[in-house]
């Protein structure tokens, strides 16, 4: 079993809707990355969050650390949402080394 | 903006080449780090710089080498190429833990 799992693995919406993606880990974290990752392009970061709920336009990004779970929302979806949405989870062990773990990714497609 | 550039987005090279992908960044970030990208099992990590000529193993580290002569550049090497290592490679960069920047990626086809 993963460390970090996600849900769904894919997910296709129609234009306007509200999307959810969640993120499920393990282990004890100090923080989590949700990653955007367009087809063919790089990674991009979308938020770091270690508690509570942050909001960058449309979307939104909420952590429960007592439940180990989190969760990536857009709202008013459109096509160019269309991407892969990772998050990954840093460990708060280990000491000064950073081994983030990654989930699989969700990959969304928002249709016109 | 944080600038994390790899040198080749496309790369095509064959069974026992050794090949290089280098990447740069431009933010003076201490950790560096090699992730090889494949459909169903994620970004796995080859290896990590944490600064300048350390360097240490991450999951997968096999068949790799990595240099960091200098702060702003981290080599991957594959020294012996093979079809097995035929997949998109990332590079990141971050100061602290988080976040990490990401580059554009390099897909590499090994034939």
């Amino acid at each position: 079993k993963n460390e970090v799992e996600q849900s769904p693995q894919n997910l296709t919406a129609q234009e306007g809707e509200f999307i959810t993606i969640n993120c499920s880990y393990s282990v004890g974290i100090s923080a989590l990355h949700w990653l955007q990752q367009h087809p063919g392009g790089g990674i991009v970061s979308l938020f770091m969050l270690s508690s509570g709920k942050k909001k960058h336009g449309r979307l939104i990004a909420t952590i429960n650390i007592q439940e180990k779970h989190s969760s990536l929302h857009i709202t008013a979806s459109h096509p160019r949402d269309s991407a892969v949405y990772i998050c990954a989870a840093a460990p708060n062990y280990g000491g000064a080394t950073n081994k983030l773990i990654f989930g699989t990714g969700t990959l969304l497609a928002v249709q016109p | 903006d944080v600038k994390v550039t790899q040198s080749s987005r496309y790369l095509v090279k064959r069974t026992g080449e050794k090949v290089f992908l280098e990447c740069v960044q431009d933010m003076d970030h201490e950790n560096m780090f090699w992730y090889r990208q494949d459909p169903g099992l994620g970004l796995r990590l080859i290896y990590f710089s944490y600064d300048v000529k350390m360097k240490e193993k991450g999951d997968i580290p096999e068949g790799y080498s990595v240099s960091r002569e200098k702060k702003e550049r981290f080599s991957l090497i594959l020294e012996s190429a093979s079809t097995n290592q035929t997949s998109m490679y990332l590079c990141a960069s971050s100061l602290e833990i988080l976040p990490l920047h990401f580059g554009n990626g390099t897909r590499l086809t090994v034939t």
